[in-house]
């Protein structure tokens, strides 16, 4: 079946670039997406990209997709202290008008350090 | 902002006993999820919903589990007969459509569920 995979863990230095990374199996994917998780809150959507796009861009956040290589990253620009969160990256391809089941990955955990 | 809300925020129930998860979709939404993440694992698929019917489900939406739409606003999960390894927390999504630009599917802030 598909499967996404994200590493565990990264940490970055307030000010600093973070690029938080997933990889993901199914050559069908058609939407990919981002998710932030805060404790004790739910997924709240951050940005997705479609599969025929390269680059999307929305204000201090990046989405790079090569889908050769079926990879997806999301650069956050000038990390702050309240980006620390779960991030998710989640996947799903179109099959048919019956809705669409999404497949996560395990969740970056961000941390920022002052 | 519209939002998913979900009620409960968290229940504790005792194995074998039927409970149900309630939740409220975006208003104007057609398409309706449900996926639950048992600690320390990935958010998993359980079912989507749509005019009134299952339209997908994966391997653990087994006879247990039921889903309805009991009027105009409320979506929810019922499992029969609990058991320890349903613990986790669960989680409704809604989206606007199925496609297009429309797709992108909103969560609710999640159940935590109990089973002792």
């Amino acid at each position: 079946g598909e499967d996404v995979e994200q590493s565990l863990f990264l940490s970055v230095r307030e000010g600093d670039s973070s690029v938080i990374n997933c990889t993901y199996t199914d050559s069908s994917s058609t939407y990919l997406y981002w998710y932030k998780q805060e404790p004790g809150a739910g997924l709240q959507l951050l940005t997705y990209i479609f599969s025929n796009m390269d680059m999307k861009q929305d204000q201090r956040l990046t989405v790079l997709l090569n889908k050769k290589d079926k990879h997806l990253s999301l650069r956050i620009a000038d990390t702050q202290t309240g980006d620390s969160a779960i991030y998710f990256c989640a996947e799903t391809a179109f099959w048919g008008n019956a809705g669409n089941m999404l497949t996560f990955g395990g969740g970056t955990r961000l941390m920022v350090k002052p | 902002e519209p939002e998913v809300t979900q009620t409960p925020s968290h229940q504790v129930t005792q194995m074998g006993q039927e409970v149900i998860l309630r939740c409220v979709p975006i208003s104007n939404h057609l398409y309706f999820y449900w996926y639950r993440q048992i600690l320390g694992q990935k958010v998993e698929f359980l079912v989507s919903f749509y005019n009134n019917e299952i339209s997908e489900k994966s391997e653990i939406f087994d006879d247990q589990f039921s889903v309805e739409r009991p009027d105009g606003s409320n979506f929810t999960l019922k499992i029969r007969s609990t058991k320890l390894e349903d613990s986790a927390m669960y989680f409704c999504a809604s989206s606007r459509d199925h496609s297009g630009s429309g797709y992108e599917q909103y969560f609710g802030p999640g159940t935590r569920l109990t089973v002792t």
